[in-house]
């Protein structure tokens, strides 16, 4: 019964390679996030998609393509894998408004821990 | 830029006493809320409070806001063990939730 769950949960890697973190929640929820949590647990926001539309894309390299093909679901697909890849990237949903702005609260998964050696 | 900011960065107490966490942020706001984070865990949604709204309890949490000073505060009475954990803000702007560093709480028995 879990809300929002995430895939893998652990992600050790080299440089270089690709990788790609799942996402799904089973809220019913409109609009999907991911976020950015660096070592400093500093939250950043990536990406934000809205019934399968991007609604927000912060100044994120365009090596991290989200991939929402339903509004249960957003991947991330990260390419060339860089050493500062390396943090915990965490996805959510909400019951976004209009056009996704957001007006509730925010359920968050368990986060996948990424480590690019 | 960031939004929010929390202070205390740390904040260790006993058992039983009151923990309180403050909040600053820079922009106007929908609404503010304060998320737990467990170590190696998401975030859990606690509370939010909207711009028109000074107060509002949830069981031992109490969250107060004020916009014209830009800040919110956040209370736990009595506190136990299990609250140990991160403690973060976030503000509401248009569109984006924008969190804070976070406040680490250690409470020890």
């Amino acid at each position: 019964d879990t809300a929002v769950s995430q895939t893998p949960k652990y992600l050790v890697t080299q440089m270089g390679n690709d990788k790609s973190i799942k996402c799904e929640q089973n809220l019913g929820h409109d609009t999907m996030y991911w976020y950015k949590q660096d070592s400093k647990k500093f939250l950043k926001i990536m990406f934000s998609y809205n019934n399968k539309e991007l609604i927000i894309n912060e100044t994120v390299p365009n090596r991290f393509s989200p991939k929402s093909p339903d509004k249960a679901h957003l991947n991330l697909h990260i390419n060339s894998l860089e050493l500062g890849d390396s943090a915990v990237y965490f996805c959510a949903s909400s019951q976004g408004g209009v056009r996704g702005v957001i007006r509730e609260t925010q359920y968050f998964g368990p986060g996948t821990r990424l480590l690019v050696l | 830029s960031q939004q929010g900011e929390e202070d205390p960065q740390a904040l260790s107490i006993q058992e039983g006493e009151n923990a309180t966490m403050n909040c600053s942020y820079k922009t106007s706001i929908n609404n503010l809320q304060w998320y737990r984070q467990n170590s190696g865990r998401g975030l859990v949604h606690l509370i939010l409070i909207r711009s028109n709204e000074r107060e509002k309890h949830s069981g031992r949490l109490r969250v107060t806001l004020d916009t014209s000073k830009k800040s919110s505060s956040l209370l736990i009475t009595a506190s136990r063990a299990a609250d140990t954990a991160s403690y973060f803000c976030a503000t509401l702007g248009y569109s984006t939730l924008t969190f804070g560093k976070g406040t680490m709480l250690l409470v020890s028995p």
